[in-house]
């Protein structure tokens, strides 16, 4: 596709339930990026993924939350036993890795997340 | 954590005016970024910045990378309505793998 695009635009959960969130990245780009944005804030680093190395999980709140990336292609962020504080916009990145990092960032539209 | 400390939070401005936002940071940052949000999508890059002292210009933005490397500012000249949303400043140190971002500066612009 054109750009990253991200499923559900909107989900609506019950408090305990889990979720799952999808991110395609643009086609070729080998970094893949998890930021959350809660409701008039700024941006919070999640999880980033570059190619074939280790992710980079320093961002992730607790362990309720994990992601995972298939090669250089889709990425599923998982919260398990959601708390109404989950309640966020959860927004991917995906970018070219050249020499110098990273150079654009391309965001999709986000998940909205509303834990009841 | 590294942080942004980004300023305005909020303005309004009459359409026509100049913008000017600031970023500011404890930390020595190697790329500063600036973004665009309109509501419910994700942020556009407005501007890319490699090098301290580097002032870059897209148009009608101009933006800088402070010399000490813990700063940047970015300039809207003219503004006009589709100007509105929130600008975000990021920032990379060139070792780590994440952007850090600020906290948001939300434009409105009345008529």
């Amino acid at each position: 596709g054109a750009g990253v695009s991200q499923s559900p635009s909107n989900k609506v959960t019950e408090k305990g339930k889990d979720v799952e969130l999808r991110c395609d990245p643009i086609s070729g780009h080998t970094a893949l990026y998890w930021y959350r944005q809660r409701l008039g804030q700024g941006l919070e680093f999640l999880i980033y993924f570059q190619g074939n190395s280790a992710p980079d999980k320093s961002g992730l709140p607790s362990d309720r939350f994990s992601a995972e990336r298939t090669g250089e292609s889709v990425s599923t962020l998982t919260i398990q036993r959601t708390q109404q504080e989950d309640s966020a916009v959860y927004l991917c990145a995906s970018s070219q890795r050249g020499g110098q990092v990273p150079r654009t960032l391309h965001f999709g539209n986000g998940t909205r997340l509303t834990v009841t | 954590g590294q942080q942004l400390n980004q300023s305005p939070q909020s303005m309004f401005i009459q359409e026509g005016e100049d913008v000017s936002m600031n970023c500011t940071s404890s930390s020595i940052f190697n790329t500063w970024l600036w973004y665009k949000q309109d509501p419910g999508e994700g942020p556009v890059l407005l501007i890319a910045l490699y090098k301290a002292g580097e002032l870059t210009s897209n148009g009608r933005l101009t933006a800088q990378f402070g010399i000490t490397r813990k700063d940047s500012f970015l300039n809207i000249s003219a503004s006009i309505p589709s100007d509105v949303g929130i600008y975000f400043c990021a920032a990379h140190t060139g070792t780590a793998s994440k952007l850090t971002f600020g906290t948001g500066t939300r434009l409105q612009v009345t008529l």
